[in-house]
């Protein structure tokens, strides 16, 4: 079977580092992606992962450890615009294409 | 160079109706999905699709749902005779190839009363 799982809500203070944390299972992973959600809005892509190690790209990283099945997406400086949903999901050689999406973890930033 | 549209962005349906829902990808984009966001869930894959093709549709109920994405025109997803249980938001995303991110929509908030 194929399941995702991240926590459900994380709370952090304004100008601090977070990590988000993502455990996946799937058969013939082929690359896991980081999606940040504001409510009522579009997922809009933050990062991308197929091979090991870490992926910085301004404020955001993102880390990916296939032999543990394990990412994290690292949230530095931050702001009360990220605010937000974070979805961890996951792509597989037979999906097709298409990602299997955990739950999302909900941040909460406080000033 | 406009994003994913979706349209209308919220709608109601009383039960039994039909509902259809739109979606223009990306321009150059020619790689479709549907995914389907219940409150405090998390997206669900629902069908991809490809210009006149349905690649992959192992999400979709086999009953009252279907998908197209004709040669010309955005691609609707069709939801007929609607029940309570239908109500979610249904985004739909594009990418130019199966390796590409995929680039989401605002959505449709389809309504059941």
């Amino acid at each position: 079977g194929q399941n995702i799982d991240q926590p459900t809500e994380m709370t952090a203070t304004e100008g601090a580092i977070v990590q988000i944390n993502c455990t996946y299972q799937t058969s013939g992973f082929n690359g896991l992606f980081w999606y940040q959600q504001h409510a009522g809005e579009a997922p809009t892509f933050l990062s991308y992962n197929v091979l090991d190690g870490l992926e910085e790209k301004g404020r955001f990283s993102s880390f990916l450890s296939r032999s543990k099945g394990y990412s994290y997406l690292l949230l530095k400086e931050l702001q009360m615009k990220d605010s937000a949903s974070y979805l961890c999901a996951a792509k597989s050689r037979g999906s097709q294409g298409n990602l299997i999406f955990g739950k999302g973890t909900k941040l909460s930033v406080k000033p | 160079n406009a994003g994913v549209m979706q349209n209308p962005r919220h709608l109601v349906r009383r039960r039994g109706q039909e509902a259809r829902l739109r979606c223009s990808p990306m321009k150059g984009h020619s790689h479709v999905y549907w995914y389907r966001q219940l409150p405090e869930e998390g997206l669900k894959f629902m069908v991809y699709l490809q210009k006149e093709n349905i690649i992959d549709e192992s999400g979709m109920p086999k009953e009252r749902f279907s998908a197209e994405f004709p040669k010309e025109g955005p691609s609707i997803l069709r939801i007929q005779q609607v029940v309570r249980g239908d109500s979610a938001a249904y985004f739909c995303a594009s990418s130019p190839d199966r390796g590409s991110p995929l680039h989401f929509g605002n959505g449709t908030r389809l309504t059941v009363t």
